[in-house]
């Protein structure tokens, strides 16, 4: 159980497009979903946390205008990198509780999405 | 926000046991301390968490120092397929009252056949 995943697994596209990832929790309703980018040999960095319907918390230093985030319904939460440029290129993961997010919940992660722009 | 201190790598046999130790001397009581382990190329998996005292688990076992400032992962027989990189993690209060996972660098296990 507690299975999240990603699409697309890995994006190509030119610079000033933008791109939709989508984060989906399988078996479980995720009242609580997270957005982290991974640049190569470094460790996660916390983009936004978003709760089900209502805005997502960007952390400092993360444009809100630039990575859009929705999240509609239980089970799917959406990361669109608007205008892309090569700098945005990176591992994007997201991860998902099951409940409101407090301590001592598990984050479940899906598979991640590499992002390449040209 | 707590901070952790892992060592950047560690090498070990396969099928002898692993200790992975972490250092978190500036936890709060109510941070709890989570390991997650991710290989190239994919998402972190979880491992085990616990608050206070020792828990175990199909995949490890999670030993907490009697005064919480640092933590230690066994994993009791090392296989090829336990090479990872293990976060050590600290869940921090963040913005509206969701955690945080603050990521630390992680050990780079490698596992000698």
């Amino acid at each position: 159980g507690a299975v999240v995943s990603q699409h697309p697994s890995r994006v190509i596209c030119k610079s000033g497009t933008s791109v939709k990832i989508e984060c989906r929790s399988l078996d479980f309703q995720a009242t609580t979903m997270f957005w982290y980018r991974q640049f190569p040999k470094q460790s996660l960095m916390l983009m936004a946390t978003s709760n089900e319907g209502s805005k997502a918390t960007y952390e400092q230093g993360v444009e809100k205008d630039k990575f859009l985030i929705n999240h509609a319904s239980l089970t799917l939460s959406t990361l669109t990198v608007t205008s892309a440029h090569p700098e945005d290129s990176s591992f994007y993961i997201c991860s998902a509780s099951p409940t409101s997010g407090r301590k001592g919940e598990t984050q479940y992660f899906g598979p991640g999405t590499r992002l390449l722009v040209l | 926000d707590a901070k952790t201190t892992q060592p950047n790598s560690m090498e070990s046999n396969e099928e002898e046991p692993v200790h992975l130790p972490c250092n978190h001397s500036t936890i709060s009581g109510t941070d709890y301390i989570h390991w997650y382990r991710q290989l190239p190329s994919q998402g972190p998996e979880y491992v085990i968490h616990g608050l206070t005292s020792n828990v175990n688990n199909r995949m490890a076992s999670l030993a907490i120092a009697e005064d919480r400032k640092s933590s230690t992962l066994i994993l009791h027989r090392a296989t090829l397929r336990d090479a990872a990189v293990y976060y050590c993690i600290l869940s921090s209060d963040g913005v509206d009252s969701n955690y945080q996972l603050i990521w630390g660098a992680g050990t780079k296990l490698i596992i000698k056949p």
